[in-house]
């Protein structure tokens, strides 16, 4: 079974620009998660979406916003770029509901570079 | 803010010892778990100890948690030069769903053949 995708693989983009991200979950799995991780740091929490509802969202401006298709499917979408985007985002998916694992599959990430 | 500290940041060690990480966090938690990360790509599921287990074993791994006190370790005995990677430990969002996790800056293990 494939694992969870995501495209595209690395992106540069200008400052000012829109950025779209996509993630594909594992079959099966309803809930989509976004993080963002800078060079050095841990993960951070951007949006999780579960049935194409958002379930809760990071501490990150309203540039950022991302949606849930009827496959399950989910794209990231950030506005008007700035350097400090620049970061590796991740897409986790997860098997909700009664008994399932806490456990998250993450994808392999998108780096996004901002000059 | 990040929930997991890590400590140490860094680690290097020979093939054949055994890896200390640990990690620290700041609110009830049902459940914390370990990820781990080669070379700034995905991240891979370890283990997950839950809030009312003390100690878990997973292969080469051992992670123990003490709610008292806050804190988790894990440690990997035997390392390889395949263990190379980041480690992270993280927790559920504390009012929110097990879909946010909340990770630490991770430490940095480096085995050395």
């Amino acid at each position: 079974d494939a694992g969870v995708t995501q495209s595209p693989t690395h992106l540069i983009k200008t400052r000012g620009q829109q950025v779209t991200l996509r993630c594909s979950p594992i079959s099966g799995h309803k809930s989509v998660s976004w993080y963002q991780q800078v060079l050095g740091q841990g993960p951070q929490f951007i949006f999780q979406y579960y049935e194409k509802e958002e379930r809760g969202r990071g501490n990150f401006p309203d540039r950022f916003s991302a949606r849930q298709f009827p496959n399950y499917s989910s794209e990231l979408n950030v506005n008007a770029l700035l350097l400090g985007d620049s970061a590796l985002y991740l897409c986790a998916s997860r098997l909700e509901g009664t008994g399932a694992s806490y456990e998250q599959y993450f994808g392999p990430g998108t780096r996004l570079t901002v000059t | 803010s990040q929930q997991g500290e890590e400590d140490p940041q860094a680690l290097s060690i020979q093939e054949g010892e055994n890896a200390t990480m640990n990690c620290s966090y700041k609110t009830s938690i049902n459940n914390l778990q370990w990820y781990r990360q080669n070379s700034g790509r995905g991240l891979v599921h370890l283990i997950l100890i839950r809030s009312n287990e003390r100690e878990k074993h997973s292969g080469r791994l051992r992670v123990t948690l003490d709610t008292s006190k806050k804190s988790s370790s894990l440690l990997i005995t035997a390392s390889r030069a395949a263990d190379t990677a980041s480690y992270f430990c993280a927790t559920p969002h504390y009012g929110g769903s097990q879909g946010n996790l909340i990770f630490g800056k991770g430490t940095k293990l480096s085995v050395k053949p």
